[in-house]
């Protein structure tokens, strides 16, 4: 089943603590991307990668960072985290095609909690 | 600062009824993708438009896009309690492999 996965599903954390969130995907799409979810604010995009060791910023960095080691992974870092980092994040592939409106499938979700 | 706004924000009505919700952007767009999710999952493709004036219909749903590709619009004709979610649109940008999301809209249909 072609499809997007993260782990962990959720997790609670403190302050400063580094954490990884993983993400594989198994549709050997070239360009992955990290977004966040918060009520009121809609997804924006953290990092994105286009191919393998090809990473960029997006909209929103600050405080993460990310590696693209492999064409399948794209692991998301919080080297130290903060509460404002509580957040629901969202990992994506998609063909890439130097179009923007090519479908990205979605990963089911992290529920981060970071006190 | 490109933005996408979408209204209304939260919508609860009957089951059996119509609704329109709306997305507007404060530039013109390359793309335009409809996504819904369902709590606990990731969201999902509905549609995607690449020409203004464009009309899609998937089921109970229509989908129009503005001639001058700032606009859209997204129509649910007798509302069912499986349509239920969170309604995002999607902006892609002119000559980047990138999407900037509206915040959503939270449909409830009430049986």
């Amino acid at each position: 089943e072609a499809q997007v996965t993260q782990n962990p599903r959720y997790l609670i954390t403190v302050t400063g603590k580094k954490l990884t969130v993983t993400c594989s995907q198994n549709m050997n799409h070239e360009y992955m991307s990290w977004y966040r979810q918060d009520p009121g604010l809609g997804l924006r995009q953290i990092y994105y990668s286009m191919n393998v060791e090809v990473t960029d910023k997006g909209d929103v960095p600050e405080g993460y960072k990310v590696s693209r080691k492999e064409k399948r992974n794209f692991p998301l870092i919080l080297e130290s985290p903060s509460p404002n980092q509580t957040s629901l994040y969202f990992c994506a592939s998609t063909p890439f095609g130097g179009r923007s409106y090519n479908e990205q499938f979605f990963g089911p979700g992290t529920r981060l909690t970071v006190l | 600062t490109q933005l996408l706004e979408q209204s209304p924000q939260f919508l609860s009505i009957q089951e059996g009824e119509n609704l329109t919700v709306y997305c507007n952007s404060s530039s013109v767009f390359s793309s335009l993708q409809w996504y819904r999710q369902e709590p606990g999952e990731g969201p999902v493709l509905l549609v995607t438009v690449v020409t203004g004036g464009e009309v899609k219909k998937l089921k109970r749903l229509t989908f129009q896009f503005g001639d001058a590709r700032k606009d859209s619009s997204l129509h649910i004709t007798a509302a069912q309690p499986g349509d239920t979610g969170l309604y995002l649109c999607a902006q892609g940008m002119w000559g980047a492999q990138k999407l900037v999301f509206g915040q959503g809209t939270r449909l409830t249909i009430n049986p």
